[in-house]
Formats: C-alpha cells, sequence, structure tokens
C-alpha cells in the first residue's frame, strides 16, 4: 500500500525547534517531489513547502521562508521539515502530500495525490 | 500571489441533487488547478488533477471544468459520503501554490 506517516509534531515553545519526518512506504521517494502543507484549526490548508527530486529545487511560502526547511533522504524513503524560530500562528497540522509526476502518460501539473495522515505542531507558552 | 476565489461558502443540498462548484482566480494559471475533498479529521483528497482530470478512484459522478481564471467541480449527483469542504488549488508558474476557502456542502 502507498503510504505516507508523519511524525515529530508536539507542543513547543514560541521561539524554539521541531524536525517533522515524513516515511514513505509502498513506493521510492527518490522519484517524485513532495510538499509540506500545513492546516489551522477551522481553517483551509495551506501550501507551505516543496522539494523536487534529487533536492535540486526548493520553495517556500513567505509565512515560512527563513525560519523552515524542507530536505529528503533517498536512501532513508522519508521528507523532513526542520522548523526553527516558531510561533503561535505556525500552529496547525501538517501534511506531507506527493506531487504524483506522470501518471497515465500525463505529466500532473496541478493535484497531490498521496497525503499522510498529518501531525500537529502546537506552539505555546 | 494568486488569489483563489470560492463560491459559494456553503451550500445545503439532499441526496441526488447536481451540485455545481466555483473557483476563480485573481490571475490565469492555465489549466493548472485541482480540487479536493476534505471530511472532517481527514487529509484533503484529490479528486480532479490539472482542471479536468479524475484521480485514481474517483467516481465518475465528479467532473472538473475550466482554464485560465474560472473553474467549476460539478458533482452529477450527491452521494450521502460526498458532504465534504470542497477545495481548489492553483499551481501556476510560482509559488505560492495557495487554496481557496473552501465551499461546504452539507445535508438540507
Amino acid at each position: 500500500e502507498v503510504q505516507l506517516v508523519e511524525s515529530g509534531g508536539a507542543l513547543v515553545q514560541p521561539g524554539g525547534s521541531l524536525r517533522l519526518s515524513c516515511a514513505a512506504s509502498g513506493f521510492s521517494v527518490s522519484n517524485y517531489s513532495f510538499n509540506w502543507v500545513r492546516q489551522a484549526p477551522g481553517k483551509g490548508p495551506e501550501w507551505i513547502s516543496y522539494i523536487t527530486s534529487g533536492s535540486r529545487t526548493t520553495y517556500y511560502s513567505d509565512s515560512v521562508k527563513g525560519r523552515f526547511t524542507i530536505s529528503r533522504d533517498d536512501a532513508a524513503n522519508s521528507l523532513y521539515l526542520q522548523m526553527d524560530s516558531l510561533r503561535a500562528e505556525d500552529t496547525s497540522v501538517y501534511y506531507c502530500a506527493r506531487d504524483p509526476g506522470h501518471t497515465g502518460g500525463h505529466f500532473v501539473r496541478a493535484g497531490m495525490d498521496v497525503w499522510g495522515q498529518g501531525t500537529t505542531v502546537t506552539v505555546s507558552s | 500571489e494568486i488569489i483563489l476565489t470560492q463560491s459559494p461558502a456553503t451550500l445545503s443540498l439532499s441526496p441526488g441533487e447536481r451540485v455545481t462548484l466555483s473557483c476563480r482566480a485573481s490571475q490565469s494559471v492555465s489549466t493548472y488547478l485541482a480540487w479536493y475533498q476534505q471530511k472532517p479529521g481527514q487529509a484533503p483528497r484529490l479528486l480532479i488533477y490539472d482542471a479536468s482530470n479524475r484521480a485514481a478512484g474517483i467516481p465518475a459522478r465528479f467532473s472538473g471544468s475550466g482554464s485560465g481564471t474560472d473553474f467549476t467541480l460539478t458533482i452529477s449527483s450527491l452521494e450521502p459520503e460526498d458532504f465534504a469542504i470542497y477545495y481548489c488549488q492553483q499551481r501556476g508558474n510560482w509559488p505560492p501554490w495557495t487554496f481557496g476557502q473552501g465551499t461546504k456542502v452539507e445535508i438540507k
């Protein structure tokens, strides 16, 4: 079964750090690009970061740029999000999500086809 | 940043009814738009990719259309499991790849 499982969420004080992990199973991450998406309580999803296969390109939303770092370890079949200088407004459920790439002879540009179940980050004193 | 505006915010409908949800972009995103369904406590689920292509395992009652700035998700006949929140997301040339604020489809 193709699956993503996030871990590492916790209660952390403002200014603190946290590292989220996303472990893949049922497929090799090396062939895919990935995203981190977060969702604050009662709000819609917010895309925050992206990494291509081979880590050639990374992108961040302005809300996390300079504080969060996305990375991947293809040997470990995993994705990571290092979160520093955390703020109360970073409180959210964090999801990792896969870009499907080529599917059925079509390169998918818009659409994330596999999502984890999410891990909760709470930033509070 | 491209703003996506979804309408209406809430729809109250009965099973069997036809549903049309709208997503309007503040600038053209070509056909680079996806639709997701989300139920409470669950991750979003991809329904439609690149404006009009059904994702794997998605029933044929779901269809997407549009290009440029105006997009539509249609559910031909609502099933009980379709009551949820629906989000659109754009993948224009440059990030941030924003989501709309969502449309809640609730039971009338």
